[in-house]
């Protein structure tokens, strides 16, 4: 099986602006979550998408938003973009057959806020 | 407040010997652990996890070890190996009322290297 892939790779944009990213899950995977990891913070849990639905969400300001489309595959949206904001944006996906789940993630979209 | 603690910024072995990883938690509803090992500029990869109700699991070179009572986790490496050198994270989840889990809580990291 393909892994989790996420794009763009790399992205570089201005403070005020917004931004969107993108990221297809493992086949027949339909949990996704989003993380953030910051050199000063770490890897930090954003929120998760389940049957087109945000299940759970993590302690990050409404500028962060997400959805998910019927196929699983995720997007995440982050508006009036704060030099703060200048991350790893990682993806990870899971099957979601129960709780105790494995999370498998892709190689992350480097976004640089200047 | 970090529910997820890696104390060691760092870990030197060398090649050949044993590389052991401490992880230590404070959330008491944690109930699945898990290891990622991490290059720079890649997505974490899934090494090995462990389920709240065992103290144990082994997969080839790798074995987590929990200690409930302790609120800790150690994982194994034997032998250690050169491609062993990268940063490692500790991650838990617990149980979500609503289905599914909470996302992974994640320590900072501990960037093992294997000197040969």
């Amino acid at each position: 099986k393909a892994g989790v892939t996420q794009t763009p790779r790399y992205l570089i944009k201005t403070r005020g602006q917004q931004v969107t990213l993108s990221c297809s899950p493992i086949s027949g995977h339909r949990s996704v979550s989003w993380y953030q990891q910051t050199p000063g913070q770490g890897l930090q849990f954003l929120f998760e998408y389940f049957s087109e639905t945000q299940r759970n969400k993590g302690n990050f300001p409404g500028r962060f938003s997400g959805r998910q489309f019927s196929n699983s595959r995720s997007e995440m949206n982050v508006s009036t973009l704060e030099l703060g904001d200048s991350a790893l944006y990682l993806c990870a996906s899971s099957d979601s057959r129960g709780a105790q789940e494995t999370q498998y993630f892709g190689p992350g979209t480097r976004l640089l806020v200047l | 407040d970090q529910q997820v603690k890696q104390n060691s910024p760092s870990l030197s072995v060398q090649e050949g010997r044993i590389s052991i990883l401490n992880c230590d938690y404070t959330n008491s509803m944690f109930d699945y652990f898990l290891w990622y090992k991490k290059y720079p500029a890649e997505g974490p990869t899934f090494l090995i996890s462990i389920s709240s109700i065992k103290d144990k699991n082994e997969d080839g070179r790798f074995t987590v070890f929990l200690n409930k009572s302790a609120k800790h986790l150690s994982l194994h490496i034997v032998p250690s190996q050169p491609g062993d050198s990268a940063v490692y994270f500790c991650a838990a989840s617990a149980i979500r009322s609503g289905g599914g889990a909470d996302g992974l809580t994640f320590g900072k990291g501990t960037h093992l290297i294997i000197q040969p």
